[in-house]
């Protein structure tokens, strides 16, 4: 298996405009999570789904920030419009659903988001 | 609110030796808790998950301990390795989910 997929890996872009990324999580895992990382804040969880279905969007920032997972292979995270403050790395991670216990997520490898 | 505190510190140890991070936590009572390590640059990679009822976890050279009491966990590198270092995070969850929040991680550096 590839592991979890992100894109892109970098994504450089000004203020104001509209920023998607992209995720494909492991064939299989039940769950989806989109975390945000930063120096100042850690690791932060934005949003989770299970079987496709948003559970928990307590962590999303502001309005700005919207999350979909159309289907179990493919889930976007999108800011519009994007601020300086959302730089940060995003990380994409999945999990097996092993009877609704919690168990290892599996993350990807981020993408770098700079707003200048 | 919910607080985890790991060692804000970098932990420096010669190779051999063993190294031990804490993570404490207040305002929470996790059903589990995990461990992982990230490199600069990757994402984090899962290393161990306790659950609240057990007190002790080994893999390899690696061992957790959780005291609920103390609202603390253990993390054990032994015969640490200069290829340990690495940053390493506490993560927490809850009965209710998958819900989980990260401690800022502790800095490992291990010197041949």
């Amino acid at each position: 298996d590839a592991g979890v997929i992100q894109s892109p890996r970098h994504e450089v872009t000004e203020m104001g405009q509209e920023v998607t990324l992209r995720c494909k999580p492991i064939s299989g895992h039940d769950y989806l999570f989109w975390y945000r990382q930063t120096m100042m804040r850690g690791l932060e969880l934005l949003i989770y789904f299970n079987n496709n279905v948003p559970i928990d969007d307590s962590g999303m920032p502001e309005d700005r920030f919207s999350a979909k997972m159309p289907n179990a292979s493919f889930s976007t995270l999108k800011i519009q419009p994007s601020e300086p403050r959302d730089s940060a790395v995003y990380f994409c991670a999945s999990s097996p659903g092993l009877a609704g216990k919690v168990v290892e997520q599996f993350f990807g490898p981020g993408t770098r988001l700079t707003v200048l | 609110s919910q607080k985890i505190e790991q060692n804000s510190e970098a932990l420096n140890i010669q190779e051999g030796k063993t190294a031990t991070l804490t993570c404490n936590y207040t305002n929470y009572s996790p059903a589990y808790l995990q461990w992982y390590r990230q490199d600069p640059g990757r994402g984090p990679v899962f290393l161990l998950l306790i659950r609240e009822n057990e007190k002790e976890k080994r893999k390899e050279r690696l061992k957790v301990t959780f005291d609920t009491t103390l609202k603390q966990s253990l993390f054990h590198i032994t015969a640490s390795q200069p290829a340990d270092s690495a940053t390493y995070l506490c993560a927490l969850a809850g009965t209710g989910g998958f819900k989980t929040i990260f401690g800022a991680g502790t800095r490992l550096f291990v010197k041949a």
